[in-house]
């Protein structure tokens, strides 16, 4: 079985400033994960992804991700915020074994 | 590539009738998924086909619901007859062989209002 927790429901930055969005996974077998994005009125885009290769992963628009097995965590960074980084974001685990699974989505806020 | 389309964009319908919503997939893609994205809810998979083949539908909500895809080419989400609780955003989203079901492509999405 395998599921993942996004750990904030809503993360709010100043424009400029570091952003965490954390996730959480549980996969009983080698998991695959990614990060989604959604801004307003639009579908999803891939941000980047996981696939057992290097352990830090590095998006589009300056996101990367770092794989820690230890701590069962993917968690999202990008070292300065930008207003058109507002939007959501899913985090999302699969194995060749077990189906696709959405976080429920965390909401990024960037204050001026 | 012009990407995942999906149609309509909106549809306003009133209860008890018919809504049909289309998707066309990104070309050579294998994998077809649709969703349903509510704020109560948040983003549900209804179903996916794997080269045209359903292979799970476990998130249909009920009898109400069905979807085809009888080509590569295109794929249809039927309710009959709708009701105000499946008002929501439809999302259709393709996936090639070679990158795996994680990666998809998703459509701009089908705003549904059942009045």
């Amino acid at each position: 079985a395998q599921s993942v927790t996004q750990l904030d429901s809503h993360v709010s930055v100043s424009e400029g400033t570091p952003v965490l969005l954390r996730c959480n996974y549980s996969s009983s077998y080698s998991p695959s994960l990614f990060w989604y994005v959604q801004h307003p009125n639009k579908g999803l885009q891939l941000l980047l992804k996981y696939t057992s290769a290097a352990t830090l992963v590095k998006g589009i628009n300056g996101f990367e991700a770092e794989f820690k097995k230890s701590e069962t965590s993917f968690h999202l960074t990008k070292p300065s915020a930008h207003m058109s980084d507002a939007a959501e974001y899913f985090c999302v685990v699969g194995s060749s074994a077990s189906k696709i699974i959405f976080g429920s989505g965390t909401r990024l806020s960037i204050r001026p | 590539d012009a990407g995942v389309i999906q149609s309509p964009r909106h549809e306003v319908t009133e209860m008890g009738q018919e809504v049909t919503l289309r998707c066309k997939p990104i070309s050579g893609h294998n994998s077809l998924f649709w969703y349903r994205q509510t704020m109560m809810r948040g983003l549900e998979l209804l179903i996916y086909f794997n080269n045209n083949v359903p292979i799970d539908d476990s998130g249909m909500p009920e009898d109400r619901f069905s979807a085809k895809m009888p080509n590569a080419s295109f794929s249809t989400l039927k309710i009959q007859p709708s009701e105000p609780r499946d008002s929501a955003v439809y999302f259709c989203a393709s996936s090639p062989r070679e990158e795996g079901e994680g990666t998809q492509y998703f459509g701009p999405g089908t705003r549904l209002l059942v009045l």
